[in-house]
């Protein structure tokens, strides 16, 4: 069974400053996809950047980017620029690749990080 | 992007009673949701995978015959928690995707249960 996991359960980042969050995934799979998802206090679940395995170049979306280490199985988000409404919980997340092998199944999502923007 | 919708999005019940909570895919047709229960500060557990027209995938440790779920059309899932506890008292947050080749999974709102 895949597990990941999120050692920092809570960090905080100056407004304009850069924070990097942690996650370590473990998978016997070559195939899969890794997300990174904020959660505001509205729960409501908003997608911030994924990952394909097969891609070695790391995804970037404006201030959010990522540091894949595939032989590490390490996933972690930089948040550049930091901005309040960055404030929110990030869940790291794998999907497995389904049998079709174009997309993924089921999530399993890390145990949260807890992100605070000072002013 | 696409929208999906939970309803309600807060329900309060007496122990014992059944209820249901509603998740639709509003502009695109989900071959597959997927519905996850959340305690406070706390991680998503994937509870069950739902197809559309066929039984759904219950992970391990879930009682499919408490947890309910019914996928009868390709826009709508429901979960029904039977005989409620206050230990079912949860967030309830659903997810959907169109179908294979399609890498995005929408989420919900997410529902608020609390059983008295």
């Amino acid at each position: 069974a895949q597990t990941v996991t999120q050692s920092q359960p809570e960090m905080s980042v100056q407004e304009a400053e850069t924070v990097t969050l942690s996650c370590t995934y473990d998978t016997s799979e070559s195939d899969y996809y890794l997300f990174w998802y904020k959660q505001p206090p509205s729960r409501q679940m908003i997608l911030v950047i994924r990952q394909e395995a097969y891609k070695q170049q790391n995804a970037t979306e404006n201030r959010f980017s990522v540091n894949f280490q595939k032989a590490a199985k390490s996933f972690s988000l930089k948040i550049s620029d930091s901005q309040l409404g960055d404030a929110a919980m990030y869940f790291c997340a794998y999907g497995g690749s389904d049998a079709g092998g174009t997309s993924y199944g089921k999530l399993t999502f890390g145990q949260g990080t807890i992100l605070t923007v000072h002013p | 992007g696409a929208v999906v919708s939970q309803h309600p999005s807060r329900v309060i019940c007496k122990s014992g009673t059944s209820v249901k909570i509603e998740c639709r895919s509003l502009d695109f047709q989900a071959t597959t949701m997927f519905w996850y229960r959340q305690f406070p500060k706390k991680s998503l557990m994937l509870m069950a995978t739902s197809n559309e027209g066929s039984k759904a995938t219950y992970e391990q440790g879930v009682e499919k015959d408490k947890f309910l779920i019914n996928h009868a059309s390709l826009t709508l899932s429901t979960l029904t928690v039977t005989s409620a506890h206050p230990e079912d008292s949860s967030f309830y947050i659903c997810s959907a995707r169109a179908g294979q080749g399609t890498d995005t999974q929408y989420f919900g709102p997410g529902t608020r249960l609390t059983v008295l």
